[in-house]
């Protein structure tokens, strides 16, 4: 089982649809969450960390569930420009990351 | 603030020669660097992790003598490549992680290698 797993998708969405994503991990000491997002051949960005609490920026909303091992990203309202690659990142001991191997979605018009 | 930088943001080389990637950290001192490469479609793969003045760690599978790597200041490592071959064609991304207790890490915009 790799340690971060998330579906791949495509998920093609028209603008203004809500969209989720969920992300599993294995490791429960994992100690910190984060999405990023990637656009097609450019670097990751940070798009949020990932509190216990939980959080939302404007239109983004993330969720863990330690009990269960899996994080969410829910985006409202989606753009055009949300288009790309949503990657569920898990800190371990070390505070190296590991990747997930992404979501893509695409937003149509 | 946190911009990180790569050169070069492309290389082609030929089979049999070393290329070396800088990594920097512009406004901001990292004490830790990361080394991940990408193929086409996939995740990324971490391949090593760096330190200021000491000995990268490298991941499992990766050999450390052929991917060199130098962090010999706090805004600075660099990754070489020695005697590239075809399927060291990759994308090839780093990421900087400073003094803060966030495990926030920014990556540089990536450095894409072709060996031919």
């Amino acid at each position: 089982r790799k340690e971060v797993e998330q579906d791949p998708g495509p998920f093609n969405v028209p603008e203004g649809a809500t969209v989720a994503f969920n992300c599993t991990y294995s490791n429960s000491a994992s100690q910190s969450f984060f999405w990023y997002r990637q656009d097609c051949r450019k670097e990751p960005k940070l798009l949020m960390s990932v509190y216990s609490s939980g959080n939302e920026d404007g239109r983004f909303t993330a969720q863990l569930n330690r009990a269960s091992q899996y994080i969410s990203l829910l985006i409202r309202d989606s753009k055009l420009s949300d288009s790309a690659t949503y990657l569920c990142v898990v800190g371990r001991s070390g505070q190296n990351f590991v990747f997930g191997p992404g979501t893509r979605l695409s937003v149509l018009p | 603030g946190a911009v990180v930088s790569q050169h070069p943001s492309r290389v082609i080389c030929k089979s049999g020669t070393s290329v070396k990637i800088e990594c920097r950290s512009l406004d901001f001192q990292a004490t830790t660097m990361f080394w991940y490469r990408q193929f086409p479609k996939k995740s990324l793969m971490l391949m090593a992790t760096s330190n200021e003045g000491s000995k990268a760690t490298y991941e499992q599978g990766v050999e450390k003598d052929k991917f060199l790597i130098n962090h010999a200041s706090l805004t600075l490592s660099t990754l070489t490549v020695t005697s590239a071959h075809p399927e060291d064609s990759s994308f090839y991304i780093c990421s900087a992680r400073g003094w803060t207790s966030s495990y926030e890490q920014y990556f540089g915009p990536g450095t894409r290698l072709t060996v031919t």
